[in-house]
């Protein structure tokens, strides 16, 4: 079966650099979700998705900025990267607001 | 405010033994549940739900939860362990009568079970 797809799986970036992470969600799922896992951390919500609206929004920083296509797939826009900023970052989907959420691999930021 | 608690941060079961992976929820309204496991380096994989019904939770490799309202538990439970179930587990939940669709969750406890 089809999953979340996610990238890239890994990124190595400098202080104050930019990033993108992209999200595919599953077919049919018009609901994305983002979140950040630090080390050892349990993952927190960072923002979400519906039929291309932003439906929720956690703990996302400022200069973080997240969208999603008319294709349904999401991407998530990081600037001034902090050393903090190291993480994983989950992308889940689902099909409307009320199922539960199917996580993609995760994308491994890691700011130097 | 939502929150989750898994009391345990590391449960040691011996395979073929039952094992239990606490958790405790609080939210103001009725709760959705969820349990996810996550293997290193990948990402987390949804187990059970609750929703609504019946309080017993039957999920994917065989583990359960019972969803017990009164202590505000949704513990996850599985008859006999296997080696392959070592992994960290989350607990996480959502409010439905709050708005936003986001999952809070637990710290998460690591299972480890000896062959």
């Amino acid at each position: 079966a089809a999953g979340v797809i996610q990238s890239p799986r890994h990124l190595i970036k400098e202080k104050r650099e930019t990033a993108t992470l992209k999200c595919y969600p599953i077919p049919r799922h018009d609901t994305v979700y983002w979140y950040q896992q630090g080390p050892g951390q349990d993952p927190q919500f960072l923002i979400s998705f519906y039929e291309k609206m932003q439906s929720d929004k956690g703990s996302i920083p400022d200069r973080f900025s997240a969208q999603q296509f008319s294709d349904y797939h999401s991407e998530l826009n990081m600037s001034s990267l902090e050393l903090g900023d190291s993480a994983l970052y989950f992308c889940a989907s689902s099909p409307g607001t009320d199922n539960e959420q199917f996580f993609g691999p995760g994308t491994r930021l890691t700011v130097l | 405010a939502q929150s989750v608690a898994q009391p345990e941060d590391q449960v040691n079961v011996a395979e073929g033994n039952p094992l239990t992976v606490k958790c405790t929820y609080s939210v103001s309204g009725n709760p959705y549940l969820f349990w996810y496991v996550q293997y290193p380096n990948r990402g987390l994989q949804f187990l059970l739900k609750y929703i609504t019904g019946d309080n017993l939770v039957k999920g994917s490799y065989g583990f359960e939860a019972e969803f017990n309202k009164s202590q505000t538990s949704f513990h996850l439970k599985k008859p006999s362990a296997l080696v392959s179930d070592s992994a960290l587990y989350f607990c996480a939940v959502r409010d439905i009568e709050q708005a936003g669709t986001a999952l809070i969750f637990g710290k998460g406890t690591t299972l480890s079970v000896s062959s």
